[in-house]
């Protein structure tokens, strides 16, 4: 148990689909983040928010669009989505510089 | 611009075979130094956080070092289970966000029993 919990922890959606990633953090931290894990890559820092405003905004396609209705919940909506957007997705966490807390994450696979 | 290399990719030892694994960092004004530790299919596991050369930690068989320039984690009679992905990351003094993390793309370490 981390305290970072994402739903679902697998999700396999077409193209055409609209599907939404959730992730609730029971830390009462300030900052929540969602990261891009792709294989042999780096992590990708996607979107960041402070005190439920958006902070970071990584360049990242406008079919993923965040969502921060408070300090402990965060969505990713996704819509239309390409094949090269299946990755691991991560969800995090953080209060001050003692580094950010991890969900599990979601796996997601476009066909 | 600001870079983490993290080496080898990958390490496999034997067990209570002693190793390092080294993490690179070019970075405007460190603030910190993270290691995490990445199970298959997990989340990353927070391990610890550096924040000035010459700060070490340790925990269990783990022990992270930091010089201006990298940053060493030292395991210690590794065991089958300390098997992993072993990521660093830093985060410098730029932008407002604290979690404005860089990550290199970690060691893997196999440990055979």
């Amino acid at each position: 148990e981390t305290g970072v919990t994402q739903t679902p922890r697998h999700l396999v959606m077409g193209m055409t689909n609209k599907k939404s990633l959730k992730c609730e953090q029971h830390l009462g931290h300030n900052a929540m983040y969602w990261y891009k894990q792709s294989a042999k890559k780096p992590l990708e820092l996607m979107f960041v928010y402070n005190f439920k405003e958006q902070t970071e905004n990584n360049s990242v396609p406008s079919r993923f669009s965040p969502e921060c209705p408070n300090s402990s919940h965060l969505f990713l909506h996704l819509h239309t989505l390409q094949p090269e957007d299946s990755a691991l997705y991560l969800c995090a966490s953080s209060q001050g510089l003692v580094g950010a807390f991890f969900g599990q994450g979601t796996r997601l696979t476009v066909v | 611009e600001d870079q983490v290399t993290q080496s080898p990719e990958a390490l496999r030892l034997q067990e209570g075979e002693s190793s390092s694994l080294n993490c690179s960092y070019t970075v405007s004004g460190l603030r910190g130094l993270f290691w995490y530790r990445q199970d298959p299919g997990k989340g990353p596991e927070f391990l610890f956080t550096l924040y000035s050369a010459g700060e070490e930690k340790e925990k269990e068989r783990l022990k992270a070092t930091l010089t201006k320039k990298e940053s060493f984690l030292h395991i210690t009679a590794p065991k089958p289970e300390d098997s992993a992905t072993y990521l660093c990351a830093v985060q410098g003094n730029y932008g407002g966000s604290q979690g404005n993390l860089i990550f290199g793309k970690g060691t893997k370490l196999s440990v055979k029993p």
